[in-house]
């Protein structure tokens, strides 16, 4: 079955920092890649999502890119602020398959 | 508001006790899941069903059960057979099909007294 690998599992940066996480898929069938943000206490929230066959997507200050060839992907976000502060999962399925496997998260710390 | 609420938000449990946590959802969705979440280890999949009537087991189902009667209810028994159910349990719904973004509730924190 399909194994997600998240790095790093935390993070700390300064308020208008970049901050990227990276994720890698074992399945090379696998073609639909979302992010969810986590806040303390609440359940994930859908954030960006990015499907194979684009190589990179960008809401605002959040974008996420893949690699097809290398089997990975990454949420980059730019000026960071302290509400950026959360859990961040990525998460990764295929075509005919009913489940999202998930990576085992990061969290960021964006300090003021 | 379209969305998922789980209830209680806490709950405890006594030893050899099952407990049932609820799972509503009021988006029209046709699929639903139960995750675990533990410090460190993500989320893993317990039960999902994809249609009333119907639902199959997760990476972790052993000492859960799960029932569908209607497309907007899913509960999670979490019985006396499982050894170590404190955790933090999240469901989601989506329209179906992992290529679908999944909506998730805000949990239910489950302790053993």
């Amino acid at each position: 079955g399909e194994n997600v690998e998240q790095h790093p599992s935390t993070l700390s940066v300064q308020e208008g920092d970049s901050a990227v996480i990276k994720c890698t898929y074992s399945d090379s069938a696998s073609n639909y890649f979302p992010w969810y943000k986590q806040e303390l206490g609440k359940g994930p929230q859908l954030i960006i999502d990015i499907r194979s066959n684009v190589g990179e997507k960008k809401d605002q200050r959040i974008a996420v890119t893949l690699n097809k060839t290398a089997k990975h992907f990454s949420l980059h976000i730019t000026e960071t602020q302290p509400e950026d502060s959360a859990v961040y999962f990525c998460a990764a399925s295929r075509s005919g398959y009913s489940t999202l496997t998930f990576g085992k998260g990061t969290m960021l710390l964006v300090s003021p | 508001d379209g969305g998922i609420t789980q209830s209680p938000k806490y709950l405890f449990r006594k030893e050899g006790q099952n407990v049932t946590l609820s799972c509503e959802q009021n988006l029209n969705h046709d699929a639903m899941y139960w995750y675990r979440q533990d410090p460190g280890q993500g989320l893993r999949l317990i039960y999902y069903s994809q249609i009333v009537n119907d639902f199959q087991k997760g990476d972790i189902a052993e000492g859960y059960s799960v029932s569908r009667e209607k497309k907007e209810s899913f509960p999670l028994t979490v019985t006396s057979a499982q050894k170590n159910p404190t955790a933090f349990y999240l469901c989601a719904s989506s329209i179906g099909g992992a290529e679908q973004p999944q909506h998730f509730g805000d949990g239910t924190r489950l302790s053993i007294l």
